[in-house]
């Protein structure tokens, strides 16, 4: 019964290749993210989807875009991969709902992308 | 903007040892505080958090308490546990309106017994 679930857990793959990252939560929320965690264990939120709208787009390369099918759903692909995307990806989402105020985030178990 | 400025690890303890792991931050409005932990190989998770001013937030013996005076989140326990090894991540989320979160460098807590 994982909260927010991604998939793969490990991805490797060789620079300017294309790749995908799926995430799925099953708490009802209305708002999911993807951060960047950078080898120095450094947070950085990169994308935020508030009801399949787009609502953060951090300063991130437009290599990668994100896509949301639907609430519980939010997946990050990422077009001619660099060296520099090396980095463990989370997942996280949080219910906002009509005031404004956003809950807790709760957070995936991470995906390690490594890039040859 | 907004940001969260947390002490540089790691952190080396003896098992039942006190820790603080200091938290301060700069904040437009009235932020909400948090602390999140990663243990090896996982995901965050949430530890405690604290929506207001002296609000204390506490979870498995760990405590917090929101200084709006100091702008500080310091986080406590009185004795630790080996368990207790892991990453810690001090984080706000500015005022209502707001999605994300701000989080520190982390700081790495080993315990050793």
């Amino acid at each position: 019964d994982t909260a927010v679930s991604q998939t793969p857990k490990y991805l490797v793959t060789q620079m300017g290749n294309d790749k995908s990252i799926k995430c799925e939560q099953n708490l009802g929320h209305d708002t999911m993210y993807w951060y960047k965690q950078d080898s120095k264990k450094f947070l950085k939120i990169m994308f935020s989807y508030n009801n399949k709208e787009l609502i953060i787009n951090e300063t991130v390369p437009n290599r990668f875009s994100p896509k949301s099918p639907d609430k519980a759903h939010l997946n990050l692909h990422i077009n001619s991969l660099e060296l520099g995307d090396s980095a463990v990806y989370f997942c996280a989402s949080s219910q906002v709902g009509g005031s404004g105020k956003a809950d807790t985030q709760y957070f995936g178990p991470g995906t390690r992308l490594t890039v040859l | 903007g907004n940001s969260v400025t947390q002490m540089e690890g790691p952190v080396t303890l003896s098992e039942e040892a006190f820790l603080t792991i200091n938290c301060t931050y700069t904040a437009t409005g009235y932020p909400s505080l948090f602390w999140y932990v990663q243990y090896p190989g996982e995901g965050l998770q949430l530890l405690l958090k604290a929506t207001k001013a002296d609000d204390k937030g506490s979870n498995k013996g760990f405590e917090a308490t929101y200084r709006k005076e100091t702008t500080s989140f310091h986080l406590e326990k009185g004795s630790v546990q080996v368990s207790d090894s892991a990453v810690y991540f001090c984080a706000l989320r500015a005022g209502a309106g707001s999605y994300q979160l701000t989080f520190g460098k982390g700081t790495k807590l080993s315990v050793i017994p």
